[in-house]
């Protein structure tokens, strides 16, 4: 089946500095995904990707979706607290189910 | 747009209990919705995914008369744990997605704790 390979599995960085993380698939994919969770709460979608080498912004993220459709990464510019939590990529086949990476969590020092 | 909620967001009930969890696309008809556990530190693992007005499909290894999944409306799903058991307690999170769309969108989850 499917297997999304996510890393890094964590990160600690300081306030202000960059953040970059990625997904690579064992197969090509129709839709990337990219969701932050906070503890006790439900993933939030962040960015979502649907053709190879789309390149999309949401404020301080950027992600993309490779041109070979076997992979994603997401950019986080000038972290702040409140970016800490668990961010995970998602990514589909056509009618398949989703299927997640196992997650990166990053903590932001003050 | 796009709002999921879940109810109850936390339960706790003693073993052999039933348990139902309700997921709803507040802004949104939900041709597909999906549900998932999470246990600490774990990613989200697909227990089955539900079609309104049809039986839900399960993935492997998750009983489906253990977890009873009901799609009566666009709005609504359902998910019950029959006869609850501690080795079930687990986050609970359910995702919906709208027609032609790959794209879910999750409610704020269910922590289930079974004593």
């Amino acid at each position: 089946g499917q297997q999304l390979n996510q890393s890094p599995q964590s990160m600690f960085i300081q306030e202000g500095e960059d953040v970059s993380m990625n997904c690579t698939s064992s197969s090509i994919f129709n839709t990337w995904l990219w969701y932050k969770q906070d503890p006790g709460e439900g993933p939030v979608l962040l960015i979502a990707l649907y053709k190879a080498g789309e390149l999309t912004s949401n404020g301080r993220l950027t992600a993309q979706f490779g041109i070979t459709r076997k992979d994603s990464f997401l950019n986080i510019s000038a972290s702040i607290p409140s970016d800490v939590g668990i961010y995970f990529c998602a990514g589909n086949s056509g009618n398949t189910p989703l299927v997640f990476g196992k997650g990166t969590r990053l903590s932001v020092i003050a | 747009g796009a709002v999921v909620s879940q109810h109850p967001s936390w339960v706790i009930c003693k073993s052999g209990t039933s348990v139902k969890i309700e997921c709803r696309s507040l802004d949104f008809q939900a041709t597909t919705m999906f549900w998932y556990r999470q246990f600490p530190k774990q990613s989200l693992m697909l227990m089955a995914t539900s079609n309104e007005g049809s039986k839900a499909t399960y993935e492997q290894g998750v009983e489906k008369d253990k977890f009873l999944i009901n799609h009566a409306s666009l709005t609504l799903s359902t998910l019950t744990v029959t006869s609850a058991h501690p080795e079930d307690s687990s986050f609970y999170i359910c995702s919906a997605a709208g027609l032609g769309t790959d794209t879910q969108y999750f409610g704020p989850g269910t922590r289930l704790t079974v004593l």
